[in-house]
């Protein structure tokens, strides 16, 4: 079984409706991330979380919401969905021992979005 | 200023030769983590290799290496023997800041087709 799972794989919407993208993990990882993938601009952080009660805006978090449920599951919500949040969100995790820097981040298998 | 800049956004390679992916990076602080992550056309992100800004030695995974020149603020990508499987996108991404403010952050990914 993945470790890091995401779901839907592939949505989706009209303009206006309110979307959540779900992220479940059994690495047992207290850090969790939600990016957001757009061709020619790589992979950009919408929002972050270090353990169940914390909560921090990335670099493009307006527009979007999310919920650290529990420290398996974080999910990400678009209240009212536009065209240009039309993009691949990836959900991801890491360890918080030992040297920081040095804790790769591991991706879930990706949320294709479409919003009309 | 950007902070990860990968200038290639195309490159063509005939198979079993090897190939060099270009990262130069940008940042004040003297711990960081530099990661190489491939994104076939399935969509998902594989770790592929990690170098510590205080590792002397150039990290190596199997046909990848990692080119790490310090003063340079460069971390290219080398793959030996390349293979038609490697054709994908590559991102390089760092990992920067202090406990509890670290972030990691993308390059724009260079797509590398490999030519039978």
């Amino acid at each position: 079984d993945a470790d890091v799972t995401q779901t839907p794989r592939n949505r989706i919407t009209k303009t206006g409706k309110r979307i959540m993208l779900e992220c479940s993990q059994t690495k047992g990882h207290d850090r969790m991330y939600w990016y957001r993938q757009d061709p020619g601009l790589g992979l950009r952080l919408i929002y972050y979380s270090f353990d169940v009660k914390d909560i921090n805006k990335g670099e493009i978090s307006d527009g979007y919401s999310v919920s650290r449920q529990a420290q398996a599951k974080f999910s990400l919500s678009l209240e009212s969905a536009i065209p240009n949040q039309t993009a691949l969100y990836f959900c991801a995790t890491s360890d918080a021992s030992g040297r920081l820097v040095d804790n790769e981040q591991f991706f879930g298998p990706g949320t294709r979005l479409t919003v009309l | 200023a950007q902070k990860i800049t990968q200038t290639q956004p195309g490159m063509f390679v005939q198979e079993k030769e090897a190939v060099t992916l270009d990262c130069t990076y940008d940042t004040s602080d003297q711990s960081y983590g530099l990661f190489w992550y491939k994104q076939p056309s399935s969509g998902e992100m594989i770790f592929l290799i990690y170098q510590g800004s205080y590792d002397e030695q150039n990290a190596t995974e199997g046909r990848y290496s990692l080119n790490f020149q310090k003063a340079r603020k460069s971390a290219n990508l080398v793959i030996s023997a390349s293979q038609l499987g490697d054709s994908a996108m590559y991102f390089c991404a760092m990992r920067e800041g202090n406990f509890g403010n670290e972030k990691l952050t993308f390059g724009t990914g260079t797509r590398l087709t490999i030519i039978p």
